[in-house]
Order: structure tokens, then sequence, then C-alpha cells
């Protein structure tokens, strides 16, 4: 069974670039979440969807972040503009129906690096 | 959200069992107490997860307290390649309401 996939896995830019990730989670996970992890801490969920549908959005700063979830399979997190204190690695995960007793599978995430 | 408490860091030798606690004083009825593990760049692993029993895998044991507010995460004989990031988890309220701390990481020594 093919994992979360996660593109590109190195990202470079300058601050107020934009930039934007992408994930496909494994097939048939109605959940997908979006994971921000600075060095040194553990990850902070930004985002999760219920098929198309946002459940928590309340730690994504909506100022710069955004993302979709078109047709509830593939993903994208866009960041516009970039602030230096946004390189992190961002993880994507999918759950298969995001209850709390289901398993949730991670892609081996970008790593974004804001200069 | 209810918090959990991790030692920073560990040590074990290799091939010795680990017992990895967790402190979650604030625990609900519902949540429950899910084990992640995270190797050098990778994303994090599912290791395991229980209610109010004891469970075993093939990965892992967890031990709960009879009052819940605390757990420990077992491993029978670790290996060079179980030093990682362990995070203990709350997960409660119908849908999954995630919240990582900073874990515990696992330094196995040969």
């Amino acid at each position: 069974e093919a994992g979360v996939a996660q593109s590109p896995r190195y990202k470079i830019i300058e601050k107020r670039q934009s930039v934007a990730f992408w994930c496909n989670p494994i097939s048939g996970h109605a959940t997908l979440y979006w994971y921000q992890q600075i060095l040194g801490q553990g990850p902070k969920l930004l985002i999760q969807f219920q098929n198309n549908g946002v459940v928590d959005d309340s730690q994504l700063p909506k100022d710069r972040f955004s993302a979709e979830r078109l047709k509830g399979v593939d993903s994208t997190l866009k960041i516009q503009p970039a602030k230096l204190e946004d390189s992190a690695v961002y993880l994507c995960a999918s759950s298969l129906g995001g209850r709390v007793t289901d398993t949730q599978y991670f892609g081996p995430g970008t790593r974004l690096t804001v200069l | 959200d209810a918090k959990t408490t991790q030692p920073n860091s560990m040590e074990s030798n290799e091939e010795e069992p680990v017992h990895l606690p967790c402190n979650h004083s604030t625990i609900s009825g519902t949540d429950y107490i899910h084990w992640y593990r995270q190797l050098p760049s990778q994303g994090p692993e599912y290791v395991i997860h229980g209610l109010t029993s004891n469970v075993n895998n093939r990965m892992a044991s967890l031990a709960i307290a009879e009052d819940r507010k605390s757990s420990t995460l077992i491993l029978h004989r670790a290996t060079l390649r179980d030093a990682a990031v362990y995070y203990c988890i709350l997960m409660g309220g119908g849908y999954q309401k995630v919240t990582f701390g900073i874990g515990t990481k696992l330094q196995v020594i040969p």
C-alpha cells in the first residue's frame, strides 16, 4: 500500500516569496492533516480536513497561510508571503476517518528554508 | 485540551527494556492515549494506543494506570533502530484533536 506522498521534499525561498506544498494521502482516507514542525519541537496541527471540508483550522495563520483539498483527495498548502519564522518541516498526514482510534499516517515532510 | 508531560530525554542500553513515562493528570474519560515516534528525518509513525486496559502489539506494550492519570510505553528489547523521539498524545472529543508536545528523545547505547 502506497504511503502519504509529499512534494517537494526541500524548498529554499527568500522572505516575502510564495511557496506551495502538495500532499497525496493514502487512497480511501477521508481525513487529511497539515502540520508544521519547527526544529526541536513537536508537530503543530495547522489544519484538518474531513473529505473536502475543514474540521479545524484554529492554528492556521490565515493572513498568510491557505490550504485546500479539492475533490476530497489531494491537498495543497500555500504560504504567501513567507517569513523567516516559517522555516520548518511541513508534514502531511492522513487517517481513515479521523476518529480518535484511527491511526494517522505521515508523509516524509517538506523542509522549507526561508532566507 | 488535555496536556501530557514527558521527560525530555532518556537513555537505554541496547537489548534492554525501556520504560517511557507519560503523565496526563487532566485526562478526560473519553480520551484515548496514543504513542507515536519520530525517527530522524522522518515523519512520525504510530506505535500504540489504549483507553483503559493495557495493550500489546508487535512494537510495544502500553501500561495505563488505574486512575488513567499516567501511562508507560514499554519497549521490551531496545534496538538501535528504536532511537527516536517518542510522543504521548491524548485524543478525544469524537474527531481527533491532536496536540503533540516536545516528546522524549530516546538514545539507545550499543
